[in-house]
């Protein structure tokens, strides 16, 4: 199978702690997307870092790129009761393949 | 300006019968994407078209699937002869051009008993 994986499956955390979920992707990309999606419906986009850079900020949100170790990491600093959602990295040249999401609760 | 949609939200329908599910995607995407979401599971790759460009259906999971877009807008996903395992969400996505973020409809639940 082509598709990735993300790790943790699973998160729970508390309120203000900070959450890492990793991607890790097979074959080679022009650059890599985060999604996040509630309630099990419509996916919304995070951020996309391109291939040639290394990490990339957007509001609480930080994501780097290893391209030799084919695995990108989303960080989500001083976590809300409002992440509480499934992650999910996209990935890919030609084609493009979601990893299997990681699942983060946040415990108000 | 308005998001991709689809139609219906919802539908239920009884095995062995025929469904056809809409994506209206935002206006001036050249790529459109199919995926499905089974309960508690990740995206499922469906199909892909790019422009005029012949679609990628290396992710139809059977014969009984199939999709056309019509004049490089709406796009249609026909499932012939629906069984159980059909259940899922499906979702449509389109993007400016291959690679680019892409935008989610808010999915239609199919539900086959």
């Amino acid at each position: 199978s082509q598709q990735g994986e993300e790790d943790p499956q699973a998160l729970s955390i508390q309120e203000g702690e900070n959450a890492t979920m990793n991607c890790s992707y097979k074959t080679s990309i022009n650059n890599l997307q985060w999604y996040r999606q509630n309630s099990g419906r419509g996916l919304v986009h995070l951020i996309l870092i391109r291939s040639n850079e290394r990490e990339k900020h957007s509001g609480r949100l930080r994501v780097t790129l290893d391209t030799s170790k084919k695995s990108s990491s989303l960080l989500i600093t001083a976590s809300r009761a409002a992440d509480t959602a499934s992650y999910f990295c996209l990935w890919g040249a030609q084609k493009l393949v979601f990893g299997q999401g990681t699942r983060l609760t946040i415990n108000p | 300006g308005a998001g991709v949609s689809q139609s219906p939200s919802n539908k239920v329908t009884e095995k062995g019968k025929d469904v056809e599910l809409r994506c209206d995607p935002i206006s001036g995407h050249t790529a459109l994407y199919w995926y499905r979401q089974s309960l508690g599971q990740g995206l499922e790759f469906l199909i892909y078209f790019q422009g005029n460009s012949a679609p990628d259906k290396s992710g139809l999971p059977s014969d009984r699937f199939s999709a056309e877009r019509t004049g490089g807008s709406v796009s249609t996903l026909t499932i012939q002869r629906t069984q159980q395992e059909d259940s899922a969400v499906y979702l449509c996505a389109s993007s400016l051009g291959p690679g680019d973020t892409q935008y989610f409809g808010p999915g239609t639940r199919l539900t086959v008993l």
